[in-house]
């Protein structure tokens, strides 16, 4: 079974601080990696994909990814209250399919 | 506007009794996917089509179905639901070419199977 796992929190950071996302990924042959946001009661929205080791970064958004420690993470800069939501990890397993294995989400809360 | 739309967003049902799901996305999008979404155990992939007539399962494909006969559509049909259907549904869809980048998402389905 394909897993990708993710602390479930909540993580609580305050306004102006980074907050740190951490996933790990089981399948060593995955390829594709991607960052979803979910507020409460709404539907998925992606923030940001990566494909190679390193780290790309997007606004006040950077990931970062290590595949030989199958290691995926998201840092959000001068975290805000409106960045508090449930962030998901999804991975690609393998190239040219569209078969994606989300992880459960953590939740982030950030205080004014 | 460029949107996934599902229909019902909301239901109420019994077991036993056949109900589709139906989800329409106008972007052309070549790729299209069914999640479910439960507490504790996230986004699990039900089924995913790569094109007209080309279905797969996803992790979690017992009791549901899916046709695509048409690259804007993408229905889900539970024959027989049952209590353990309960969840909130989400279709998705993507342009294609790399993969899955950038699913958009439906604004999902509330399911209740009493």
């Amino acid at each position: 079974q394909k897993e990708v796992e993710q602390n479930s929190g909540p993580l609580s950071v305050p306004e102006g601080a980074i907050a740190s996302l951490n996933c790990t990924y089981s399948d060593r042959g995955s390829q594709s990696f991607f960052w979803y946001r979910q507020y409460s009661g709404k539907s998925p929205e992606l923030i940001m994909s990566i494909y190679s080791n390193g780290d790309k970064e997007d606004g006040r958004f950077t990931a970062q990814l290590n595949k030989a420690s199958q290691y995926v993470s998201l840092l959000i800069r001068d975290s805000q209250p409106s960045d508090s939501a449930t962030y998901l990890c999804a991975v690609n397993p393998y190239t040219g399919g569209f078969k994606t294995i989300f992880g459960a989400g953590t939740r982030l809360f950030v205080k004014a | 506007e460029a949107q996934v739309t599902q229909n019902p967003r909301y239901l109420i049902t019994v077991t036993g009794k056949k109900l589709t799901v139906t989800c329409s996305q106008n972007m052309n999008h070549e790729y299209m996917s069914w999640y479910r979404q439960d507490p504790g155990l996230g986004l699990r992939q039900i089924y995913y089509s790569m094109n007209v007539e080309v279905t797969d399962k996803g992790d979690v494909p017992e009791g549901y179905k899916v046709s695509r006969k048409e690259k804007r559509n993408f229905p889900l049909i539970l024959e027989s639901p049952s209590p353990n259907q309960t969840s909130l549904y989400f279709c998705a869809s993507s342009p294609g070419g790399r993969s899955t980048d950038t699913q958009y998402f439906g604004p999902g389905t509330r399911l209740t199977v009493l």
